[in-house]
């Protein structure tokens, strides 16, 4: 089993709607959580981190769920430029960086 | 804003030759990393460092050796290239775990 698992997508949606992923993983004393986003051939960028929590960033809010172990991603009234892929990247303890495979996200007018 | 710059965008590359991929940061910070990408196996570790002189293997490092001679510079050298190191190569700088990468280099190996 993968360390963290997303599902590829790609996630079609149209302008303004909410769409949310998951990113499950497996070690349950991870402790740190975060969103990457990585515009087609470019390099991933830091989008947030996720707070035991919760926490929001605008049209963003990301949440964790230890017992399940996974964390998720919600956009709200999508745009046009919110396509792209999302990296889930987990920090299990005493370990680097683990980076999911990545969520493609496709907004559509 | 802290920069990452890799030296080269795009490169090709023959079947055993020896590659040297450059990267440097500007903010001082003592975390250097480089990843590779592939589609469908994500970004996976390959050499990491703390310090100058310092290097640590990630997940993947068979084939690869890094330098670090100075806090700013951390290389990563394909010894002899093989077409399976055809990837997309990132390298990231980090005070802590905010990473910062490079716009990346896409190796060809024929």
């Amino acid at each position: 089993r993968k360390e963290v698992e997303q599902d590829p997508g790609p996630f079609n949606v149209p302008e303004g709607a909410t769409v949310a992923f998951n990113c499950t993983y497996s070690n349950s004393a991870s402790q740190s959580f975060f969103w990457y986003r990585q515009d087609c051939r470019k390099e991933p960028k830091l989008l947030m981190s996720v707070y035991s929590s919760g926490n929001e960033d605008g049209r963003f809010t990301a949440q964790l769920n230890r017992a399940s172990q996974y964390i998720s991603l919600l956009i709200r009234d999508s745009k046009l430029s919110d396509s792209a892929t999302y990296l889930c990247v987990v920090i299990p303890p005493g370990n680097m960086l683990t980076f999911g495979g990545g969520t493609r996200l496709m907004v559509k007018p | 804003d802290v920069k990452v710059t890799q030296s080269s965008r795009y490169l090709v590359k023959r079947t055993g030759e020896k590659v040297f991929l450059e990267c440097v940061q500007d903010m001082d910070h003592e975390n250097m990393f480089w990843y590779r990408q592939d589609p469908g196996l994500g970004l996976r570790l390959i050499y990491f460092s703390y310090d100058v002189k310092m290097k640590e293997k990630g997940d993947i490092p068979e084939g690869y050796s890094v330098s670090r001679e100075k806090k700013e510079r951390f290389s990563l050298i394909l010894e002899s290239a093989s077409t399976n190191q055809t990837s997309m190569y990132l390298c990231a700088s980090s005070p802590d775990y905010g990473y910062t990468f490079g716009s990346g280099t896409r190796l060809t190996v024929v």
